[in-house]
């Protein structure tokens, strides 16, 4: 059964304290892994797309990089904005989503 | 923003009322979703229209109706409703559905409460 599973479940970093977010999956037919951003109350907003084990995509002080195993979503030196439930999303024949990892980021 | 709106932003119904809910996308995409999104559990696909036609259905009750008039917008239809079904919906927006890999835009969701 595919299967997606992130952790940690909840981070608590300081300000500027640099750390990653994992994202496993187990699936066959891998399309495209996505990450996104949910801030309290509202949609789910898009960040990344990687396809290929290998692949690195950067965003300000977000990097995602991709396995063949899972994805890591580095956070650089991170500031109190930042804060917010990260889920990923693996496309096989169906796109199938994490429980998130919720990030507080503290001054 | 998006591109997707959601319209009402927060509903409260009781479970013998018949309401609707509302996403128009802006960004000219070719398939529509709806999402449940329940605390602690995983974002639940409802519904994908491509090209206005329905092309998933995951197991959803019957007191869950969709309807997609055209490519923009897209309607949840809700009538005797259990406290369960009290959730964040989602609806999405993505440039094509099928074969490949398409990322989806959000909007920001109706907050239902279901008493």
């Amino acid at each position: 059964e595919d299967q997606v599973t992130q952790s940690p479940e909840a981070l608590r970093l300081q300000e500027g304290e640099s750390s990653s977010l994992n994202c496993s999956y187990t699936v066959s037919g891998l399309r495209g892994l996505f990450w996104y951003r949910q801030d309290p109350g509202k949609g789910p907003e898009f960040l990344f797309t990687l396809y290929s084990a290998g692949e690195e995509k950067e965003k300000e002080r977000l990097k995602a990089t991709l396995t063949k195993k899972e994805s890591f979503l580095h956070i650089t030196a991170p500031k109190p904005e930042d804060s917010a439930t990260y889920l990923c999303a693996v496309q096989t024949d169906k796109l199938i989503f994490g429980t998130g990892t919720r990030l507080q980021v503290f001054p | 923003e998006t591109g997707v709106t959601q319209t009402p932003r927060h509903l409260v119904m009781g479970m013998t009322n018949k309401k609707s809910l509302k996403c128009e996308q802006h960004l000219g995409h070719n398939a529509m979703y709806w999402y449940k999104q329940s605390a602690k559990k995983p974002l639940e696909l409802m519904f994908v229209y491509s090209l206005e036609e329905r092309v998933e259905n995951n197991s959803v009750p019957s007191r869950f109706s969709p309807e997609c008039p055209n490519s923009s917008h897209l309607f949840l239809h809700l009538h005797t409703l259990q406290p369960e079904d009290s959730a964040l919906y989602l609806c999405a927006s993505s440039r094509d559905w099928g074969q490949g890999s398409y990322e989806q835009y959000f909007g920001p969701g109706t907050r239902l409460t279901v008493t």
